[in-house]
């Protein structure tokens, strides 16, 4: 059964830092990868979405690389802001198994930025 | 813009009572999902649903129900409310999944449900 942790779970930062959060899933048998970001008491926005062939995906400020062999992804925040903190989630979908079809989630790192 | 809309933002029964959520997508998505969002336990499926009048159990389906009576719309029923199912609700619809297709999930605002 896929598992998928994400590191750090919380992170606090000054307003221009780069940030970069982590993913690890632990099968590699997935056709995608999405990033999500949740604002509190709200539902889930898709950031980014990494095909398993890609190695990259990028849109704005938020760059997401993806190495599925070694079941790793990572989200890059360049230049934070404070409009930026949320909770971030990861989510591998799954090609095989139990988990065809389906979306796992990680527990998500929140994130704060201020001024 | 893609859209998937839930019937309630924030819905407070009590304990017993027979409760209805309903997902409006209007992507023409075959897939749609009902998870559940507990703090410290993360999001869990609980059922999840490929075509009209077709179910699949998802990790947590103990007293839930669902119902697809056309594409475009996912109902999640509980029987008899309780109150640990006080919980966040979020449904979300997809394309099928198919190699070299984007596949991407989206995902309505949520329904905060109370049972007291």
């Amino acid at each position: 059964k896929q598992e998928v942790t994400q590191i750090p779970a919380a992170l606090s930062v000054p307003e221009g830092e780069n940030l970069v959060l982590n993913c690890s899933f632990t099968d590699s048998a997935i056709y995608n990868l999405q990033w999500f970001r949740q604002d509190p008491g709200k539902g889930l926005t898709s950031l980014l979405l990494i095909q398993s062939s890609q190695r990259e995906q990028t849109s704005g400020r938020l760059n997401a690389s993806l190495d599925k062999s070694s079941g790793r992804s990572t989200l890059y925040i360049a230049a934070s802001q404070p409009g930026d903190s949320a909770t971030y989630l990861c989510a591998p979908l799954g090609a095989g198994g139990t988990s065809y079809g389906k979306l796992t989630f990680g527990q998500g790192t929140i994130l704060t930025v201020h001024p | 813009d893609v859209k998937v809309t839930q019937s309630s933002r924030y819905l407070v029964k009590r304990t017993g009572e027979k409760v209805f959520l309903e997902c409006v997508q209007d992507m023409d998505h075959e897939n749609m999902f009902w998870y559940r969002q507990d703090p410290g336990l993360g999001l869990r499926l609980i059922y999840f649903s490929y075509d009209v009048k077709m179910k699949e159990k998802g990790d947590i389906p103990e007293g839930y129900s669902v119902s697809r009576e056309k594409k475009e719309r996912f109902s999640l029923i509980l029987e008899s409310a309780s109150t640990n199912q006080t919980s966040m609700y979020l449904c979300a619809s997809s394309p099928p999944p198919l190699a070299g297709e984007k596949n991407e999930q989206f995902f309505g605002p949520g329904t905060r449900l109370t049972v007291l």
